[in-house]
């Protein structure tokens, strides 16, 4: 089965940072690969779709790179409605929808 | 804007079934893929099935002797059942609809506000 990988697994940043989190899967997925944003007690909310297609709506701030194995977001200068938990989310082979273990980011 | 709902019981005993059905509103079930997704206290995200509008399905093989996923076009609902349940099924269950109309690939882009399934005797 495909496994996926996320670094780090917390980070701890202040507002204006630049974050960068990545996300490996154990097996090639080409680009189908998609990232969450999940607030506590909340729904996750679909950030990027196909590892860089920013979703309608969500800031220009947020940007998805890779393909492959290897993929990254990045948050261009974090802002205070940015510290969450993300998930990365494979679609392309069995068990369909693997999602990584998660990245927290909170408040330095 | 495309809204859903679980809806279902918010308590299990053990060995018995699980019950969630999802109600779509401000929008069709037609030509989307639909899934079940989980999240136990604490932990990561588990998807745990998909449909389609047409009844195809796919389903996690960790789960896929456990769970069956059903749509009813009529009433704009998908429902899903997992069987023999135990205090591991314990979780937040969401469902949510596929991103692109006719496509599963690109993720889930409109989720339910999910609804905490406990088992317990």
């Amino acid at each position: 089965d495909i496994q996926m990988t996320q670094s780090p697994s917390s980070l701890s940043a202040s507002v204006g940072d630049r974050v960068t989190i990545t996300c490996r899967a154990s097996q090639h997925i080409s680009s189908y690969l998609n990232w969450y944003q999940q607030k506590p007690g909340k729904a996750p909310k679909l950030l990027i779709c196909a590892a860089s297609s920013l979703q309608s709506g969500v800031p220009s701030r947020f940007s998805g790179s890779g393909s492959g194995t290897d993929f990254t977001l990045t948050i261009s200068s974090l802002q205070p409605e940015d510290f969450a938990t993300y998930y990365c989310q494979q679609s392309y082979l069995t068990p369909l929808f693997t999602f990584g273990p998660g990245t927290r980011v909170d408040v330095k | 804007q495309v809204q859903l709902q679980e809806s279902g019981p918010g308590l299990v005993k053990p060995s018995e079934t699980l019950s969630l059905t999802c109600t779509v509103s401000s929008g069709s079930v037609t030509r989307y893929y639909w899934s079940w997704i989980r999240q136990p206290p604490g932990k990561g995200l588990e998807w745990i099935a998909y449909i389609y509008y047409s009844g195809s399905t796919n389903y996690n093989p960790s789960l896929k002797s456990r769970v069956t996923i059903s749509v009813d076009t009529s009433k704009n609902q998908f429902s899903l059942r997992l069987s023999s349940v135990t205090a591991a099924d314990t979780a937040v269950y969401y469902c949510a609809r596929h991103n692109k109309a006719d496509y599963y690939y690109y993720g889930m882009d409109v989720w339910g506000q999910g609804t905490t399934v406990t088992v317990s005797s």
